[in-house]
């Protein structure tokens, strides 16, 4: 079965970047239309979809996050990793990744809590 | 940016009750719609894709319609496992968006 897990820091300091690993199963990046994905979800807020790349490299941004945010795979170790520069206390967010096959996510990760905070 | 705008933002009903919450989106999206569903502390679940498409393993009572800018979710009846929020969600183009989300409460 698919399975995803966020791994990384659970608190960061303002300005430093974060780098956050989704490592996964069930599935191979390299299958044609599958891609995998990063959301977020600040404390008691809604959902914000943040970046996704596929299984040919194709890699999509939000707007306006595009700036901070690199997403990269590791099609060997079955690991996507997402960098996000120039923290602030307002990233404060359970962050998210989910697997996508040409659709919307269907199986999504258990996501892990990142405090931005001195 | 499609905007996604649910509506109510919160509403409270009882067991057995027939439930629909409402997505609108800014321009048309034809079918390319999701709904989830997530209890406090954990992962969003997908209930819906394509608008109405149900997910393996969702049971029947939940049921999704429309196409273009309007759709809705349907809860048959309510039940206690279902207390949660709700969220729409766009893939017809990037960057994808969510709904602002919809709380389900007992009345």
């Amino acid at each position: 079965q698919i399975t995803l897990k966020e791994s990384g820091p659970t608190l960061v300091k303002p300005t430093q970047t974060l780098t956050l690993t989704c490592t996964f199963s069930g599935f191979s990046l390299s299958t044609s239309g599958v891609g995998v994905g990063w959301i977020r979800q600040p404390p008691g807020k809604a959902l914000e979809w943040l970046a996704l790349i596929y299984w040919n490299d194709d890699k999509r941004y939000s707007p306006s996050l595009k700036s901070r945010l690199t997403i990269t795979k590791d099609t060997s170790k079955n690991q996507v990793v997402l960098t996000m520069t120039n923290m602030d206390p307002v990233d404060t967010a359970t962050y998210y990744c989910a697997h996508t096959q040409l659709a919307a996510p269907v199986y999504w990760g258990q996501g892990t809590l990142v405090t931005v905070s001195s | 940016d499609i905007q996604m705008t649910q509506s109510p933002s919160s509403l409270s009903a009882s067991v057995g009750d027939r439930v629909t919450i409402t997505c609108r989106a800014s321009q048309g999206i034809s079918n390319y719609l999701a709904w989830f569903q997530q209890k406090p502390g954990k992962a969003p679940k997908s209930l819906i894709y394509a608008a109405s498409s149900l997910q393996s393993g969702v049971p029947s009572k939940f049921s999704g319609s429309g196409s273009g800018t309007d759709f809705t979710l349907t809860i048959s009846s309510l039940q206690p496992e279902d207390f949660a929020t709700y969220y729409c969600q766009q893939y017809n183009s990037y960057p994808w968006t969510f709904g602002q989300g919809t709380k389900v409460e007992i009345k």
